[in-house]
């Protein structure tokens, strides 16, 4: 089975600096997905950037940009520019290609916090 | 175009009664997953449908069940509920076949059992 896992419950920043938010996970497949969604008080999961495990280049939306290291299992999200609008909690996520349907295991979320 | 629509948005039961929460998916998506987000548990998979079929299932009781209509709508259904079921359920929904597509989230029902 696969888990994910944030260790920084909260991490804040000020607007217009940048942060990163810290993921690991632990699989045996060898193709997958990685995402990171963004969850604010509205509850709505939205996606903010997916990488797909086969492709070495970091996949990168517009102020987002993520480390993907597969031989650490390592991927990191970088918010450049931080904007008020980015507070939010944050969960990255894994999907299976191995394996049919659509399935999301999730980490336990990093509650981010911008500072004017 | 509609995103995925959830209803009701707030519930409140008690222990022991049972609880229906509906799911419309994105036009033209035939994929429909659950999820249980409680802030001790996180966020974990309950159920996928596709094609009025559980593909997926998480590591939930039977008590926990679903099911997806022709039109790709679904139903979650909680029976003898317990305290610990109150939680912020939510439903994504997915386009199938090809390459995979990310899911699109609803705005959950927020379930509270007293």
């Amino acid at each position: 089975a696969q888990t994910v896992t944030q260790s920084q419950p909260e991490m804040s920043v000020q607007e217009a600096e940048t942060v990163t938010l810290s993921c690991t996970y632990d699989t045996s497949e060898s193709d997958y997905y990685l995402f990171w969604y963004k969850q604010p008080p509205s509850r709505q999961m939205i996606l903010v950037i997916r990488q797909e495990a086969y492709k070495q280049q970091n996949a990168t939306e517009n102020r987002f940009s993520v480390n993907f290291q597969k031989a650490a299992k390592s991927f990191s999200l970088k918010i450049s520019d931080s904007q008020l609008g980015d507070a939010a909690m944050y969960f990255c996520a894994y999907r299976s290609r191995e394996t049919s349907g659509s399935r999301l295991t999730f980490g336990e979320g990093t509650q981010l916090t911008v500072n004017p | 175009k509609a995103g995925v629509t959830q209803t009701p948005r707030y519930l409140i039961k008690t222990r022991g009664q049972q609880v229906t929460l509906s799911c419309s998916p994105i036009s033209g998506h035939r994929s429909v997953s659950w999820y249980q987000q409680t802030p001790g548990q996180g966020l974990q998979f309950l159920f996928e449908y596709f094609s009025e079929t559980q593909r997926n299932k998480g590591n939930f009781p039977g008590r926990f069940s679903g099911r997806q209509f022709s039109n790709s709508r679904s139903e979650m259904n909680v029976s003898t509920l317990e305290l610990g079921d109150s939680a912020l359920y939510l439903c994504a929904s997915s386009l199938d076949g090809g390459p995979p597509q990310p899911q699109h989230f609803g705005d959950g029902t927020r379930l509270s059992i007293l």
